[in-house]
């Protein structure tokens, strides 16, 4: 069966404290991995899209890369401002529907 | 405008009662999507369509039913509401074709009691 597990479940920084947010999955024939950022109540933003082991891309203090097995979630430097639940998904095997993880919530406080 | 609009965006309802939860984009996209998330349980899809005369069950359909009323609207109806379908219940788009990630509105609370 298809899954996506994320890790830790919550993470706790100190403003200007770097780390990163692991997403593991496994599906046969990755179509895509997609990285969001969800504030309280609100819906999820898209950040990133990765489709091949070895991709990076970079958005501000956020940078996404992808192995064949997870892909990982740096963020350099912190701000408050990036506190809020990330989440990955893939697409299900042999359809075309997103499966999500079930996110890390990120606290940065100043 | 928002690209996703869903309303109501709060709504408190009986047990019992028939809701119905709308969902309209300006996207131009053909997939349309309803999820329902929960602490510790994530997103988790009820249904979703692929064009106007396409709708599929999804993960956790039981209890809802959805009306794909014109490629921009996409209904999602509790038919008799009961405590557990209490949620944040999101809409989402996407194009159509492999690769493409979804474009989510900003969500109903509903609250049954």
């Amino acid at each position: 069966e298809d899954q996506v597990t994320q890790s830790p479940e919550a993470l706790r920084l100190q403003e200007g404290e770097s780390s990163s947010l692991n997403c593991s999955y496994t599906v046969s024939g990755l179509r895509g991995l997609f990285w969001y950022r969800q504030d309280p109540g609100k819906g999820p933003e898209f950040l990133f899209t990765l489709y091949s082991a070895g991709e990076e891309k970079e958005k501000e203090r956020l940078k996404a890369t992808l192995t064949k097995k997870e892909s990982f979630l740096h963020i350099t430097a912190p701000k408050p401002e990036d506190s809020a639940t990330y989440l990955c998904a893939v697409f299900q095997g042999g359809s075309e529907k997103l499966v999500f993880g079930k996110g890390t919530k990120l606290t940065v406080n100043p | 405008d928002a690209d996703v609009t869903q309303t109501p965006r709060n709504r408190i309802t009986k047990t019992g009662k028939r809701i119905m939860l709308e969902c309209s984009q300006t996207k131009g996209h053909d997939r349309m999507y309803w999820y329902r998330q929960d602490p510790g349980l994530g997103l988790r899809l009820i249904y979703y369509s692929f064009d106007v005369k396409d709708i599929n069950k999804g993960e956790i359909s039981d209890g809802y039913s959805v009306s794909r009323q014109a490629q921009a609207k996409f209904s999602l109806s509790l038919e008799s509401a009961i405590p557990n379908q209490t949620a944040l219940y999101f809409c989402a788009t996407s194009e159509t074709g492999t690769g493409y990630g979804y474009t989510f509105g900003s969500g109903t609370r509903l609250t049954v009691v």
